[in-house]
């Protein structure tokens, strides 16, 4: 498997906290994805960063920011929890090479409970 | 942007018989369509994928088509076995508007159930 983990795996919050997802990688790829899954949705891509600093918005990105300090860490933020984000979150990677589209290696995922 | 649609949602079949999954993409600007294999609790892997310059791959029992004409591809699992019991994604690429990045649209899904 890819050098990706996520961190926490698990977490229960309340209506209203700030929730930050860690995404750490050991491959030096450009290019790192956050991700929401949700039963019947499939994968929603919520940002996602194609250098450092270098972020945009995916297709539910509203109420969720992000921030790539370094290649090898993205971390993905709830300023303000909300039901409707309980989720399990994946963060992904990818290094095209030059080839175009590459495989998207998946971390473990993160699982939010927001009460 | 690109839309993909996956059918069937769920699919039963007994073992030893043939799935097959089917995605319809939208943007004709797609040129990756990778599947991929999620086990329950576990992350989503790669499991094979095709460029729009090839109309078929074949890896073992696993074979996607792909028909650019149509805008559409296919997976298809031969001989299944209770290991093949999953949720399958299709995906196709996606050119963003930052930094020239690519990236992926995935399908909803489909629950594969291997009957024995």
């Amino acid at each position: 498997d890819a050098g990706i983990t996520q961190s926490p795996r698990h977490k229960v919050t309340e209506t209203g906290t700030p929730v930050t997802l860690r995404c750490h990688q050991t491959e030096n790829h450009r290019y790192m994805y956050w991700y929401r899954q949700d039963p019947g949705h499939g994968l929603r891509l919520i940002h996602y960063s194609y250098g450092v600093k270098d972020t945009d918005k995916g297709e539910v990105s509203d109420g969720y920011s992000v921030s790539r300090s370094k290649t090898e860490d993205f971390l993905l933020t709830l300023e303000s929890a909300t039901s409707s984000q309980t989720s399990v979150y994946f963060c992904a990677i990818s290094d095209a090479k030059g080839e175009g589209t590459g495989e998207l290696f998946f971390g473990e995922g993160s699982r939010l409970t927001v009460l | 942007g690109e839309n993909v649609e996956q059918h069937p949602s769920t699919l039963s079949v007994q073992e030893g018989d043939s799935a097959v999954i089917k995605c319809t993409y939208s943007d004709s600007a797609s040129n990756y369509f990778p599947w991929y294999k999620q086990e329950l609790g576990k992350r989503p892997q790669l499991i094979i994928d095709i460029r729009s310059n090839v109309g078929e791959k074949k890896d073992q029992r696993i074979a996607v088509t792909l028909n650019k004409t149509a805008k559409h591809f296919s997976l298809h699992i031969t001989e299944t076995q209770p290991e093949d019991s999953a949720v399958y994604f299709c995906a196709a690429s996606i050119k963003y508007s930052g930094g020239g990045a690519d990236g992926l649209t995935f399908g909803k899904g489909t629950h594969l159930i291997i009957q024995p």
